[in-house]
């Protein structure tokens, strides 16, 4: 059974860091792993998609990494701003093509 | 574009009642998912529907039903409610196959169980 965890489950860090969120899943066997963002109020929005073949994907400030192997991801923010300020959550396509989510990591960017 | 609409927003109902909550896609996108979240289990798979048919089901009772329009609008359905179910429910769409893409979800519709 696919199980997903993220730690930490909440960072505090000040305006401008860099900083990096990890996501690991027991069973290799995914299609794609995914990051969302959750605003309070307002779902979800999916940042990031990287493919089971891909080892990651960026988008401006945002960059993602996939380890197969390892069962790894990282997502890298870099200059982090007080709009970052977010639960991001990972989650993983298993093989019956379902999204399996992480518990999120609650993100607080001090300005 | 309009993103993804759900009504209504909040909900309140008691043990026993049945509740349909609704789903309205981005236009074009054909698939529908539906997620269950909660503080305790966290964000849940419900089931997906693709031009108008049920492609995928997660491990739910019953209970949890849903269908889509040939307007790709869904509804879910979930009868004989329990405390358990109250939760945020949010559905999301997108242009091919539920999980294999890219999903827009919608701000959820939030069920409270009295």
């Amino acid at each position: 059974k696919q199980e997903v965890t993220q730690i930490p489950a909440a960072l505090s860090v000040p305006e401008g860091e860099n900083l990096v969120l990890n996501c690991s899943f027991t069973d290799s066997a995914i299609y794609n792993l995914q990051w969302f963002r959750q605003d309070p109020g307002k779902g979800l929005t999916s940042l990031l998609l990287i493919q089971s073949s891909q080892r990651e994907q960026t988008s401006g400030r945002l960059n993602a990494s996939l380890d197969k192997s390892s069962g790894r991801s990282t997502l890298y923010i870099a200059a982090s701003q007080p709009g970052d300020s977010a639960t991001y959550l990972c989650a993983v396509v298993n093989s019956n093509y379902q999204l399996i989510w992480g518990a999120g990591t609650k993100l607080i960017i001090k300005p | 574009k309009a993103g993804v609409t759900q009504t209504p927003r909040y909900l309140i109902k008691t043990r026993g009642q049945q509740v349909t909550l609704s789903c309205s896609p981005i236009s074009g996108h054909r698939s529908v998912s539906w997620y269950q979240q909660t503080p305790g289990q966290g964000l849940q798979f419900l089931f997906e529907y693709f031009s108008e048919t049920q492609r995928n089901k997660g491990n739910f009772p019953g209970r949890f039903s849903g269908r889509q329009f040939s307007n790709s609008r869904s509804e879910m359905n979930v009868s004989t409610l329990e405390l358990g179910d109250s939760a945020l429910y949010l559905c999301a769409s997108s242009l091919g196959e539920g999980a294999k893409n890219i999903q827009y979800f919608g701000a959820g519709t939030r069920l409270s169980v009295l």
